[in-house]
Formats: structure tokens, C-alpha cells, sequence
């Protein structure tokens, strides 16, 4: 059972427009979240993350916005630039406990 | 910012050897490393949480005799596939969490990753 889903494989976005990338948990426990980039062949970076008692956090383009009712959130990348081309992870936890990754949606930032 | 190398980046082998990964934290020390793996287009999977100077926890599913970890230090950890088949081809990743991070969130640094491929 898949605790956190990016529904989206992959995303599509032409440079200097807004890239939205997805994510859903199913676990209502879960308190702290993060994503993470990643570049082939290279192991993943930490992006920007949220607590469950925000719902929304800024770090220069990039913001992430928590919805706990829809358990539901995204990170909006603007604008987006060709060097954001990578597979971005979701990963949540609860507590003191171990992340749980999303299976990550590639975006390709077309110049 | 904190660094964690691996290596080897890249391992061909053939069925029936063993492989050692190293997992090393460069500027912070880990008491806490984690390995993952991660098959293609799929998220990654924890496989094992490990802890300096003690056994590791595995995760459901992951067989500990195949895959041994070792944390000697609080800056090494390394991961050894036993008798490896084709089946265990994948990208390896560790991560390290800093020991000196105080109730950091995103203390946990990942490293580039160790693809297996076994023939």
C-alpha cells in the first residue's frame, strides 16, 4: 500500500512558465514533509520542505503548499528554468519515524 | 553544506560474487545511515536503517543475510551483497544523518548512488 503517491510520471513545462508537481499521502499521521530533486545517476538533493502546522513555505522559486483536509501537496517551481529538469521526490513521515519516498515525477523544463 | 560520498559509483559483477558499497559522511559525523535502493522509474525503497555500532533494522522483505551492513564508524558505513544475482542489479543510495543536527528535519544527506548491475 502506497503511503504517498505523485500520480504524475512526468511533467512537461516550458521555460519561464509555473512547473506544479503533485503529491497525496494516505497517512493523516504524517507531520513533516519534504521533496527532493534528483539528477540521473546522482543521489537526491533536499529541495524545500513544510511542517504539518504550515500550509504553504517559500524558498526563492520555489514554494510548497500542504492541504492536511485533501492530504494533498505541491510544489510550484516559477519560473521554471532548464536546470529544474530532474525527477522530484515527495517523502513524508510521522514523528520520529523513517520518510516514506513518493515514486517521484520526472519534469522536463523545455528551453 | 554536508557530504556524503560512495563508492564505488559504478560495480559490473557476476552472479555468485559478493559486492561491498561504502557509504561515507566527509565533513559530519552519522550515528544514524540508511540504504536504499531504487529500481528504474520506481521510488526508493528503504532497505535498512543503520546504526553506529549496531545491528542494522531491516525493513519487511529485505533479507539481511543478502544484504549485510556494517556501521563501524560514525562516519562509514558499508553495505555487502552476497552472492549477488541478476535480480539485485539496481542503484544503491545511502544517506547520513547528522549527528550534531538538532531536531533538523532535513538532517538526512543523501549520496550519489552506486549502480550494481550483475551479469
Amino acid at each position: 500500500d502506497q503511503q504517498v503517491k505523485q500520480n504524475s510520471p512526468s511533467l512537461s513545462v516550458q521555460e519561464g512558465r509555473i512547473s506544479i508537481l503533485n503529491c497525496d499521502y494516505t497517512n493523516s499521521m504524517f507531520d513533516y514533509f519534504l521533496w527532493y530533486k534528483k539528477y540521473p545517476a546522482e543521489g537526491p538533493t533536499f529541495l524545500i520542505s513544510i511542517s504539518s502546522i504550515k500550509d504553504k513555505n517559500e524558498d526563492g522559486r520555489f514554494t510548497v503548499f500542504l492541504n492536511k483536509s485533501a492530504k494533498h501537496l505541491s510544489l510550484h517551481i516559477v519560473p521554471s528554468q532548464p536546470g529544474d529538469s530532474a525527477v522530484y521526490f515527495c517523502a513524508a513521515r510521522r514523528g520520529g519515524q523513517n520518510f516514506v519516498f513518493g515514486p517521484g515525477t520526472r519534469l522536463s523544463v523545455l528551453p | 553544506g554536508a557530504v556524503v560520498s560512495q563508492h564505488p559509483s559504478r560495480v559490473i559483477c557476476k552472479s555468485g560474487t559478493s559486492v561491498k558499497i561504502e557509504c561515507r559522511s566527509l565533513d559530519f559525523q552519522a550515528t544514524t545511515m540508511f540504504w536504499y535502493r531504487q529500481f528504474p522509474k520506481q521510488s526508493l525503497m528503504l532497505m535498512a536503517t543503520s546504526n553506529e555500532g549496531s545491528k542494522a533494522t531491516y525493513e519487511q522483505g529485505v533479507e539481511k543475510d543478502k544484504f549485510l551492513i556494517n556501521h563501524a564508524s560514525l562516519t562509514l558505513s558499508t553495505l555487502t551483497v552476497t552472492s549477488a544475482h541478476p535480480e539485485d542489479s539496481s542503484f544503491y543510495i545511502c544517506s547520513a544523518r547528522d549527528r550534531g543536527a538538532l531536531s533538523s528535519y532535513n538532517e538526512q544527506f543523501f549520496g550519489p548512488g552506486t549502480r550494481l548491475t550483475v551479469l
